[in-house]
């Protein structure tokens, strides 16, 4: 199956501050990449489906300014928290579609 | 709407068989996947079945689909303490390469 890995796999930032995290595609060129999140003891909730060359799609409910997507090319999508809050600490794990998808190692945020 | 449906926990004897049950309510749903998520740590494919099948079994793993009841479950024979995990049912809406999930079933596999 496809690779995926992510990039930092953890991070520790301040309140305020923003943090970027990369997805990448290591054996396939992907048009779309997908963000989701997970909460400590929940489930994966998606954010965000990523298009190369165009604007991301996002769920209802997820701000667009806060989580900033950039599909620049087929293997590598970035998801930046502007301007993070305690409340964005989270589990981030991006995914592909090849046949079925595949899921990155995932990205710890902790916002303190 | 989309919601997929399982219990929160399970608990089973080494050795034993596991059953991992999971509703969903999206009936043009193409595919079913089964994912396992140990501590810290992304999600690994397990398993997934094609809507038009009923069972799908690969080695120690046993997918059931009732498509009727739009009912999942995926058994584990011979469950082995390295098979602790949560496990994450999903569907994929017809038309739609996007997966949406249980809650997860947390699986304690005891001697």
């Amino acid at each position: 199956g496809a690779v995926v890995s992510q990039h930092p796999s953890r991070v520790i930032c301040k309140s305020g501050t923003s943090v970027k995290i990369e997805c990448r595609s290591l054996d396939f060129q992907a048009t779309t990449m997908f963000w989701y999140r997970q909460f400590p003891k929940q489930s994966l909730m998606l954010m965000a489906t990523s298009n190369e060359g165009s604007k991301a799609t996002y769920e209802q409910g997820v701000e667009k300014d806060k989580f900033l997507i950039n599909h620049a090319s087929l293997t590598l999508s970035t998801l930046t928290v502007t301007s993070a809050h305690p409340e964005d600490s989270s589990f981030y794990i991006c995914s592909i579609f090849q046949e079925t998808q595949y899921f990155g190692p995932g990205t710890r945020l902790l916002v303190l | 709407g989309e919601d997929v449906e399982q219990s929160l926990f399970l608990s089973v004897r080494e050795g034993d068989s596991s059953v991992i049950n999971c509703t969903y309510t999206d009936s043009s749903s193409t595919y079913l996947y089964w994912y396992k998520q140990e501590p810290g740590a992304g999600l690994q494919l397990l398993t997934y079945i094609f809507s038009n099948m009923d069972m799908k079994q690969d080695q120690r793993l046993t997918v059931l689909l009732n498509k009727k009841d739009k009912h999942l479950s995926l058994r584990i024979a011979d469950t082995q303490t390295g098979d602790s995990a949560i496990y994450f049912c999903a569907e994929r809406p017809g038309g739609y390469n996007k997966l949406i999930f249980g809650a997860g079933t947390r699986l304690a596999v005891h001697p």
